[in-house]
């Protein structure tokens, strides 16, 4: 069965200091990897994924991740946080036959100024 | 820029009411997909729906809930006569089907309340 994992259920980072948030995954085949963002009251906002190629993607909002199938992580990284970038962090894997995501049971980042 | 939507954002129900969450997806998708998340707990799949049948559902769609597409652009979600434990928010997503796209968009969700 495929699983993500986010072993932080907080990260607390000072502004201006690079941030990162882990994720790893249990998958049979090829992963198919997303970091979706939920701020308070919203729905979830996609920020990146990963399909094939460059193990670095780029998402929104300066937001980045490394893909690294020999630890089965896909750790979203930002070089300077912000306060606005305080929210709840999700990753998920797609389902390779179905579709559907699977998501991890998030991660809040607090970024104090 | 498009997006998913939502109604209402609220609904409060008693026990054993039946409830229909709406949402429009994006116009041109055709994977349409409903999740809820319990206050505090992860996001979890509810059913995927495409060319106007269940492709999947998960354990939690039971009997008691229903999906439709019934005009081309609103997707509902029914649930029969609801529970306690169906207090969540309920979010719909959906996506284009065009190979290569596979990143799923959300609407901001639909806070149930069962009284």
């Amino acid at each position: 069965a495929q699983s993500v994992a986010q072993p932080e259920d907080q990260v607390n980072v000072a502004e201006g200091n690079p941030l990162t948030v882990k994720c790893t995954y249990s998958v049979s085949g090829n992963p198919y990897l997303f970091w979706y963002v939920q701020y308070p009251n919203r729905g979830l906002q996609f920020l990146l994924k990963y399909i094939t190629g460059d193990n670095l993607v780029k998402g929104s909002y300066g937001f980045e991740a490394e893909f690294n199938k020999s630890q089965t992580s896909f750790h979203l990284k930002k070089p300077s946080a912000l306060v606005s970038d305080s929210a709840l962090y999700f990753c998920a894997v797609r389902d390779w036959n179905t579709g559907k995501l699977i998501f991890g049971q998030g991660t809040t980042l607090q970024v104090k100024p | 820029e498009p997006e998913v939507t939502q109604t209402p954002s609220h609904q409060v129900t008693q026990m054993g009411q039946e409830v229909i969450l709406r949402c429009v997806p994006i116009s041109n998708h055709l994977y349409f997909y409903w999740y809820r998340q319990i206050l505090g707990q992860k996001v979890e799949f509810l059913v995927s729906f495409y060319n106007n049948e269940i492709s999947e559902k998960s354990e939690i769609f039971d009997d008691q809930f229903s999906v439709e597409r019934p005009d081309g652009s609103n997707f509902t979600l029914k649930i029969r006569s609801t529970k306690l434990e169906d207090s969540a928010m309920y979010f719909c997503a959906s996506r284009t089907g065009t190979s290569g796209d596979h990143e799923q968009f959300f609407g901001p969700g639909t806070r149930l309340t069962v009284l």
